[in-house]
């Protein structure tokens, strides 16, 4: 059983359009997080939810808007794609109060802006 | 200051030999000091991870060692092995959120 599963895997569109990415994490952790992963392998914090309260919001465009309809999904939606959203995004989960920031990632959604 | 700076940024290392990445911080506020392993095509995933009240930590092959005063950490894989080929990212956490560096391609050749 994947721990923290995204989907899909792989998401090609079009400039202009508007796509969403589903994360679930089934460790029973109550915060997670969307990163992204440039072309040079930078990994950035985007936002994190702790308990479907927004917690974390880096300097992030608002066409991007993460929604959290329970403690266990967290879905990004990005409105009026650009080439520069190309990346690689990252879901990953943690549970707070333990002393250890341990986050567990899922495998990735490739976005390819055309 | 919230940065963390993670040198080489790539390495090839023989098959045995010792694989060393360096990582250095600015803010001492940071709590918590994880390496991450990602392999291609695949998320990070948690290596070993230590606390800056602690100078050294072992797991296995991997050993992580941690200078308060210099606010620098390091990695230190030994006897490495092809299957060690991927992605170490160091980071540095306050309460809330991870600051990776910049990651180091490591290639272990048989």
């Amino acid at each position: 059983d994947t721990a923290v599963s995204q989907t899909p895997k792989y998401l090609v569109t079009q400039m202009g359009n508007d796509k969403s990415i589903k994360c679930e994490q089934n460790l029973g952790h109550d915060t997670m997080y969307w990163y992204k992963q440039d072309s040079k392998k930078f990994l950035k914090i985007m936002f994190s939810y702790n308990n479907k309260e927004l917690i974390i919001n880096e300097t992030v465009p608002n066409r991007f808007s993460p929604k959290s309809p329970d403690k266990a999904h967290l879905n990004l939606h990005i409105n009026s794609l650009e080439l520069g959203d190309s990346a690689v995004y990252f879901c990953a989960s943690s549970q707070e109060g333990t002393g250890w920031n341990i986050q567990y990632f899922g495998a990735g959604t490739r976005l390819s802006v055309l | 200051q919230q940065q963390v700076k993670q040198s080489p940024q790539s390495l090839i290392v023989q098959k045995g030999g010792i694989s060393i990445i360096n990582c250095a911080y600015e803010n001492t506020a940071f709590d918590y000091f994880p390496w991450y392993q990602q392999f291609p095509g695949k998320g990070p995933a948690l290596l070993i991870a230590i606390r800056p009240d602690v100078s050294e930590k072992k797991e296995g092959r991997f050993t992580i060692s941690f200078n308060k005063s210099a606010k620098q950490f390091s990695l230190h894989i030994m006897d490495s092995q092809p299957g060690d080929s991927a992605t170490y990212f160091c980071a540095a956490s306050n309460p809330d959120k991870l600051i990776f560096g910049t990651g180091t391609r490591l290639q272990v050749f048989p």
